[in-house]
């Protein structure tokens, strides 16, 4: 998976309680994106980082927030975890020009 | 209109078969498109990468852009078993910073027969 990590793989939470995911590359890739993936929703962007400390939102931002405090590092995080929120969380790379390489997702459900 | 449109089938073929796969799409800003290849419960891998108009070919897999009609396919030949996954079509044009914000279709599943 290019050299992308993610933690934890899978997880059961319950509604309200705040979650972390991590996305960790070794490729030292200026950018990083978060991907959510549903059925009949396809994949959605939540945010990307193009340099540490230097985050955007996406298409499905709302809920979520995210961190990069080192190249190599990309937090998200749910505030107050819902039942909407419950998904397949891709972590995504990529250089100035290559495309983006993907992780092995995080399953995460929310009860 | 959505950005990306792509038929979510399922499509099932039997081993040996020609595979289409397709998506059309409405924002002439895109200039970059590739084709992705998911297993179950794996992370998207990318399959191929083109630059404007034009085909690609490598090994069984021939991707196509048709840009005046803002359609891009992909070709498998001697289609496989190991061939059964979803294929996400995913375009872009340049955006902030030279990052690619790619936007995706919803992903077509392929099932191959032995």
């Amino acid at each position: 998976d290019a050299g992308i990590t993610q933690s934890p793989r899978h997880k059961v939470t319950e509604t309200g309680t705040p979650v972390t995911l991590r996305c960790h590359q070794t490729e030292n890739h200026r950018y990083m994106y978060w991907y959510r993936q549903d059925p009949g929703h396809g994949l959605r962007l939540i945010h990307y980082s193009y340099g540490v400390k230097d985050t955007d939102k996406g298409e499905v931002s709302d809920g979520y927030s995210v961190s990069r405090s080192k190249t190599e590092d990309f937090l998200l995080t749910l505030e107050s975890a819902t039942s909407s929120q419950t998904s397949v969380y891709f972590c995504a790379i990529s250089s100035q020009t290559d495309t983006q390489y993907f992780g092995p997702g995080t399953r995460l459900t929310v009860l | 209109q959505k950005e990306v449109e792509q038929d979510p089938g399922p499509l099932s073929v039997p081993e040996g078969a020609i595979v289409s796969l397709n998506c059309t799409y409405s924002n002439s800003a895109f200039q970059y498109f590739m084709w992705y290849r998911q297993y179950s419960r794996k992370g998207p891998e990318l399959l191929m990468y083109t630059y404007s108009s034009g085909n690609k070919e490598d090994g069984r897999f021939t991707a196509q852009v048709d840009k005046s009609s803002k359609y891009i396919s992909l070709f498998i030949r001697d289609s496989q078993p190991s061939d059964s996954a979803t294929y996400l079509c995913a375009m872009s044009a340049r955006g902030q910073g030279g990052s690619e914000k790619l936007v995706f279709g919803k992903g077509t599943k392929l099932t191959v027969n032995p």
